[in-house]
């Protein structure tokens, strides 16, 4: 089956803790994005990378970090310095870094204890 | 003032009504719009991509773009209670770098 998974479903996080969220896609493409969602806020680009070991800051990269090491692998890291990290965390990739058609995986969901 | 406007809903409809769902821009670079839909707590799901102006249509939907008003449209007929979600408008210039700029999402409750 071809598609984009995120791992873990729902995810804790304590104050100044590091967590890592992880995406994988088995579907061949270069492009992969992170997106956090806020109700009422739609989604926001946090990061992207339109090849292996390249990747841009997006909208609201503050307090985030990414790595992009394989091409099937981009995990985003949410450190201590993002002071507001409970959101719904969606990863996306598409077949080239023309921002064309993205297809997203399910989502992780972050809160804060 | 955002970028891409889109009424929250919720919109709550009878089943086999027509919807209309609408996002307004200000960006007259963007050419290339979509339509997502997203059921709670999933991941947004790729419904319908357009280029420029006009209709495509695909099933019940039917999604049009009328540049010239920067207003893009998606019709969902014989709407079902599996319709349920929220529609997310997306879009996008040209260009290698160019991102996506979504709209913030419309809740649609279809009833039986």
């Amino acid at each position: 089956d071809g598609g984009i998974t995120q791992s873990p479903k729902y995810l804790f996080r304590k104050e100044g803790q590091n967590v890592t969220l992880s995406c994988e896609q088995n579907l061949n493409h270069d492009a992969m994005y992170w997106y956090r969602q806020d109700p009422g806020q739609g989604l926001r680009l946090i990061y992207y990378s339109q090849i292996v070991n390249d990747f841009q800051k997006g909208d609201i990269a503050e307090g985030y970090s990414v790595s992009r090491e394989k091409k099937e692998s981009f995990p985003l890291t949410v450190t201590s310095a993002q002071k507001n990290p409970t959101a719904f965390y969606l990863c996306a990739s598409s077949p080239s870094g023309n921002g064309e058609t993205q297809y997203f995986g399910p989502g992780t969901r972050l809160l804060v204890l | 003032q955002k970028e891409v406007e889109q009424d929250p809903g919720p919109l709550s409809v009878p089943e086999g009504a027509i919807v209309s769902l609408n996002c307004t821009y200000s960006n007259s670079a963007f050419q290339y719009f979509m339509w997502y839909r997203q059921y709670s707590r999933k991941g947004p799901e790729l419904l319908m991509y357009t280029y420029s102006s006009g209709n495509k249509e695909d099933g019940r939907f039917t999604a049009q773009v009328d540049k010239s008003s920067k207003y893009i449209s998606l019709f969902i007929r014989d709407s079902q209670p599996s319709d349920s979600a929220t529609y997310l408008c997306a879009m996008r210039g040209t260009g290698t770098a160019s991102k996506l700029t979504f709209g913030t999402g419309t809740r649609l409750q279809v009833t039986l």
